[in-house]
């Protein structure tokens, strides 16, 4: 399998509890993305790694979460003390160095916090 | 905000109807792409126009883009009930920006 993979694919957790996701991107690519998706609405970045070397966050980061890309190839992310607005999917993309070229998502992984 | 707005939000056509989905944004960009995303899946790459093209072409797939009045158009031919999916545009912006930023999408129903 030559795409991205996330894991897991849904998960569900209590308020307050900590979650980590998991990202595979296409090995050839060096630069991995972390996006949030809300029901009805567009993808919204989150964060992004050029190898492992985070170099952009977005202001929706707040500081419960945290990821990290070690030796540049899988990335995790984590949200801590997670709250019901966390519940989203989060979706993982990745793409070779470069201005012109199109990204790779993953499937994605539901959290639904209850 | 430099995120994109797709329009129509939703769109139900017949199969075998051609579709066409526009795309307005903000700010200058690199390039414009549009994304197909099946309910509750990750988003799949369509087709990416440069800022400096007018018009692109992809199998069934013809994407128009205009600079002048930021905006950029979609049109799927001959569209079959596969096509049922949300899209939205992603602009690469000239900013320094390293990542896309999305549009609302439009879900487009292709019934059989």
């Amino acid at each position: 399998d030559t795409g991205v993979s996330q894991d897991p694919r849904h998960k569900i957790t209590k308020r307050g509890q900590n979650v980590t996701f998991r990202c595979d991107p296409i090995s050839e690519h060096n630069r991995l993305y972390w996006y949030r998706q809300t029901l009805g609405q567009g993808p919204e970045f989150l964060t992004y790694f050029q190898n492992e070397a985070q170099l952009e966050k977005s202001r929706l980061l707040s500081d419960r979460f945290s990821a990290e890309r070690p030796k540049g190839s899988f990335s995790t992310l984590e949200i801590q003390r997670t709250e019901q607005g966390d519940s989203a999917m989060y979706l993982c993309a990745s793409r070779p160095t470069g201005t012109d070229y199109g990204y790779t998502f993953g499937s994605g992984t539901r959290l639904t916090v209850v | 905000s430099q995120q994109g707005e797709e329009d129509p939000q939703a769109l139900s056509i017949q199969e075998g109807e051609n579709a066409t989905m526009n795309c307005s944004y903000k700010t200058s960009i690199n390039n414009l792409q549009w994304y197909r995303q099946n309910s509750g899946r990750g988003l799949v790459h369509l087709i990416l126009i440069r800022s400096n093209e007018r018009e692109k072409h992809s199998g069934r797939l013809r994407v128009t883009l205009d600079t002048s009045k930021k905006s950029s158009s979609l049109l799927i031919t001959a569209s079959r009930a596969a096509d049922t999916a949300s899209y939205f545009c992603a602009t690469g912006t000239q900013t320094g920006a390293n990542n896309l930023f999305f549009g609302t999408g439009t879900r487009l129903t292709v019934i059989p």
